[in-house]
């Protein structure tokens, strides 16, 4: 079984702040590790994602996230935030079957 | 390459009533998804298929609802006998061969 654990449900943070989302995931295998966004009224769209090989991976809209096996974590960072930031962040894991799991969600809330 | 497509986007029903959710994936992916979403949690999965089979459904979904991908191309999602409950986000998403999900913008259900 897997599962991945968001334990914000809200981050606030004034425009050109750093920001950290936090991901945490249980898994009994190897895993894939994605970021995905979603706007207001939108589908998810891919912000980045971790399949093999360097355990720092970058995204869309300068957003990274650093894979940590030995904590497993996937937290996603990024050094200045602007307005339109401003959305839900589910992380999400596979392990051995094809089906994702998604967090609950992280509301990133960026004030002016 | 036009998306992931869902149709309707909006659907009012009275409980009780029968509705139905087209989805049609990127072409080229055979694997189909479809999650539910409520207001503050993230995608929950449902069902998935890869080309015309089904291969498999959550333990939550409820026998009112049914899949089916009948050529391997669109999806369809049926309720029947509708209840409050029910009133959520249906996301469809087809999966890429670089191992991330492609959603579509998503079918609001509210069951009056």
């Amino acid at each position: 079984a897997q599962s991945v654990t968001q334990l914000d449900s809200q981050v606030p943070v004034f425009e050109e702040a750093p920001v950290e989302l936090r991901c945490n995931y249980s898994s009994s295998v190897s895993v894939y590790l994605f970021w995905y966004v979603q706007y207001p009224n939108q589908g998810l769209q891919l912000l980045l994602k971790y399949l093999s090989g360097s355990t720092l991976v970058k995204g869309i809209n300068g957003f990274e996230a650093e894979f940590n096996k030995s904590q497993t974590s996937f937290h996603l960072r990024k050094p200045s935030v602007h307005i339109s930031d401003t959305a839900e962040y589910f992380c999400a894991v596979r392990g051995g079957s094809y089906i994702p799991t998604f967090g609950r969600g992280t509301s990133l809330i960026v004030h002016p | 390459d036009t998306g992931v497509s869902q149709d309707p986007r909006h659907k009012i029903t009275k409980r009780g009533q029968n509705v139905t959710f087209r989805c049609d994936p990127i072409s080229e992916h055979n694997r189909l998804y479809w999650y539910r979403q409520t207001l503050g949690q993230g995608p929950e999965f449902l069902t998935y298929f890869q080309n015309e089979a089904q291969l498999e459904k959550s333990r939550l979904l409820s026998d009112r609802f049914s899949a089916e991908r009948p050529k391997g191309s669109f999806s369809t999602l049926e309720i029947q006998r509708t209840e409050q409950g029910d009133s959520a986000m249906y996301l469809c998403a087809s999966l890429a061969s670089t191992g991330e999900l492609f959603f579509g913008e998503g079918s609001r259900l509210t069951v009056l």
